[in-house]
């Protein structure tokens, strides 16, 4: 079956235009995750959707960043204004939060350059 | 917040050697992942560990987890060049489950 995709694989644009990520998760999966890699860094929570809740979007590093997830499936990680040090691999996950533990699903990320 | 701490950074190791990868938790581990990644791809799920002395094997690669020590240990035996990557161990920052903390990841490298 499917996994997580994601779309694009790459993205480089210049300082201060804003950019979208999506992420399409697994069919049935309840819960998303989105989640930045950087050098620097290593890999760190952004936002997380489950259901019909309000997401915890603890993890968003500034204001300008913001995520949405329509009808409970697809969802779009939008950085406006970016900035060079949003440059990173912005991955995300899905898992079915059936159980408090559950695996999350891995996708293959959108590698975001910003000039 | 909980900090996950891997050791060693980087590992070079000779084909059919084995290894171990620990990971350290600043504070209680509440489900523990092991996830591995190589370049340009995702994080693929190896395994989870939730109870103190549980122990989990896939094929050479074995997980085990000390509750005591806030640890997990991931050994791999006669490692192959297909193991080569980088491996990750996540946790949830408290029991409700939900986001992952990972650590910094540990880069293997298999020599033929």
């Amino acid at each position: 079956g499917a996994g997580v995709s994601q779309s694009p694989s790459n993205k480089v644009t210049e300082k201060g235009k804003d950019v979208e990520l999506r992420c399409d998760p697994i069919s049935g999966h309840t819960a998303l995750y989105w989640y930045r890699q950087s050098l620097g860094q290593g890999l760190e929570f952004l936002i997380y959707f489950q259901g019909n809740s309000a997401p915890d979007k603890s993890g968003l590093p500034s204001d300008r960043f913001s995520a949405e997830r329509t009808g409970g499936s697809v969802s779009t990680l939008t950085i406006q204004r970016t900035q060079q040090e949003d440059s990173a691999v912005y991955l995300c996950a899905s898992s079915l939060a059936q159980r408090v533990y559950n695996e999350q699903f891995f996708g293959p990320g959108t590698r975001l350059t910003v000039l | 917040s909980q900090e996950l701490e891997q050791s060693p950074q980087s590992l070079i190791v000779q084909e059919g050697k084995n290894l171990t990868i620990n990971c350290t938790s600043s504070k209680t581990l509440y489900g523990l992942y092991w996830y591995k990644q190589k370049y340009g791809e995702g994080l693929i799920f190896l395994m989870m560990l939730q109870k103190g002395g549980e122990e989990k094997s896939h094929e050479k690669i074995t997980a085990k987890l000390d509750e005591k020590k806030q640890q997990s240990s991931l050994h791999i035996t006669a490692s192959q060049p297909s193991h080569a990557g980088i491996y990750l161990c996540g946790a949830h920052p408290n029991n409700a489950g939900n986001m992952l903390t990972f650590g910094g990841g540990t880069r293997l490298m298999v020599k033929p």
